[in-house]
């Protein structure tokens, strides 16, 4: 059974800080990582996709993998109240060409 | 180029009734996978289609089946609906070319079984 776990949160930070959002997955051969944000009401919203261990950056986003500690990671700088969201971690595994969700973490960022 | 589209967005039934949903992917995409959201379940997996085959299924009941057209646009339906299959049904696509690569939901239709 491959597992994605987060952190339920609510994660509050105020406005111009560094949110910093985890995940871990059971499947040892997973290959593709990605970070979607989810408004509520609203469908999910790709982010970041990485694939490789070390840092990805993307304007105020930055992604970290660490395979041998099956943990990835999402850091918003400069956190906005438009940034607060469900954050979504997902996981494709060995062989598989799927979506493994984890249950998200809810941001909050106050003005 | 236009997103994932979803028809309809909205949806109610009775218990019992059956439902089919509609997604179109984005063009050039073959592959399309369904998904159910549920606030305490999340987004699980349902199956993904590619040309014209079901290619993964997750761990649904056999009541929620699918097929996917020769121009990619890809249908969901459960039968015998139940209380619990009230949810967001989300369709997303992707090139269908391997395990690595990105997908792309759509707006989701939201079923309510009354």
């Amino acid at each position: 059974q491959k597992e994605v776990e987060q952190n339920s949160g609510p994660l509050s930070v105020p406005e111009g800080a560094i949110a910093s959002l985890n995940c871990t997955y059971s499947d040892r051969g997973s290959q593709s990582f990605f970070w979607y944000r989810q408004y509520s009401g609203k469908s999910p919203e790709l982010i970041m996709s990485i694939y490789s261990n070390g840092d990805k950056e993307d304007g105020r986003f930055t992604a970290q993998l660490n395979k041998a500690s099956q943990y990835v990671s999402l850091l918003i700088r400069d956190s906005q109240p438009s940034d607060s969201a469900t954050y979504l971690c997902a996981v494709i595994g060995t062989g598989y060409s799927t979506l493994t969700f984890g249950k998200g973490t809810m941001l909050l960022v106050s003005p | 180029k236009a997103g994932v589209t979803q028809t309809p967005r909205y949806l109610i039934k009775t218990r019992g009734q059956q439902v089919t949903l509609s997604c179109s992917p984005i063009s050039g995409h073959r592959s399309v996978s369904w998904y159910q959201q549920t606030p305490g379940q999340g987004l699980q997996f349902l199956f993904e289609y590619f040309s014209e085959t079901q290619r993964n299924k997750g761990n649904f009941p056999g009541r929620f089946s699918g097929r996917q057209f020769s121009n990619s646009r890809s249908e969901m339906n459960v039968s015998t609906l139940e209380l619990g299959d009230s949810a967001l049904y989300l369709c997303a696509s992707s090139l269908g070319q391997g395990g690595t690569e990105t997908q792309y939901f759509g707006p989701g239709t939201r079923l309510l079984v009354l």
